[in-house]
């Protein structure tokens, strides 16, 4: 089965405490990409990945970091969060085909 | 670059009744755009989507219509039904490498 999983569901932090939010797909696709969704604002991209270690920034990447040693892994590294980082995080995977995403991580930081 | 606004954040429909959901974008280059549904405590799905070449498109009750001249897009769902309560995301692209630039959503609420 087609799957994009992220882990985990729920994370609640504090301010400055290192944090990695995984992800892992089994569909073989080059393309992976995060985005978080805040209420009014809809999805929006943070990071993207076109292949194994290439990387390029979204609509808003200030704040974190990602990266892509292998093809199924993209995971989103928040080093210092903060509480404008609260928000549902989710993965994609995909980009001629359609997008697969995860069930989401909802990250709060206090 | 892409700007896409969507129309209205939140829709209220009795079960039975059609639901339409619009969506302008800024880009005319744009030639992709998908419709994404998301469920509480789930990734976005997409449902349906259309291409620039063609104006309309149809799977069963669902419908998606394109207007390039006018730049703008609209989601159409006949005879609602309680599983069609969501929240609803259209996006645009202009394709090769660009990715997805979505609207801020529409929640979707079916009244029994």
């Amino acid at each position: 089965e087609a799957q994009v999983t992220q882990n985990p569901r729920y994370l609640i932090t504090v301010t400055g405490k290192k944090l990695t939010v995984t992800c892992s797909q089994n569909m073989n696709h080059e393309y992976m990409s995060w985005y978080r969704q805040d209420p009014g604002l809809g999805l929006r991209q943070i990071y993207y990945s076109m292949n194994v270690e290439v990387t390029d920034k979204g609509d808003v990447p200030e704040g974190y970091k990602v990266s892509r040693k292998e093809k199924r892994n993209f995971p989103l590294i928040l080093e210092s969060p903060s509480p404008n980082q609260t928000s549902l995080y989710f993965c994609a995977s995909g980009a001629l085909t359609p997008l697969h995403f995860g069930n989401g991580t909802r990250l709060t930081v206090t | 670059g892409e700007n896409v606004e969507q129309h209205p954040s939140t829709l209220s429909v009795q079960e039975g009744d059609s639901a339409v959901i619009k969506c302008t974008y800024s880009d005319s280059a744009s030639n992709y755009f998908p419709w994404y549904k998301q469920e509480l405590g789930k990734g976005s799905q997409l449902i349906i989507d259309i291409r620039s070449n063609v104006g309309e498109k149809k799977d069963q009750r669902i419908a998606v219509t394109l207007n390039k001249t006018a730049k703008h897009f609209s989601l159409h769902i006949t005879e609602t039904q309680p599983e069609d309560s969501a929240v609803y995301f259209c996006a645009a692209r202009r394709g090769g490498a660009d990715g997805l630039t979505f609207g801020k959503g529409t929640h979707l609420i079916i009244q029994p």
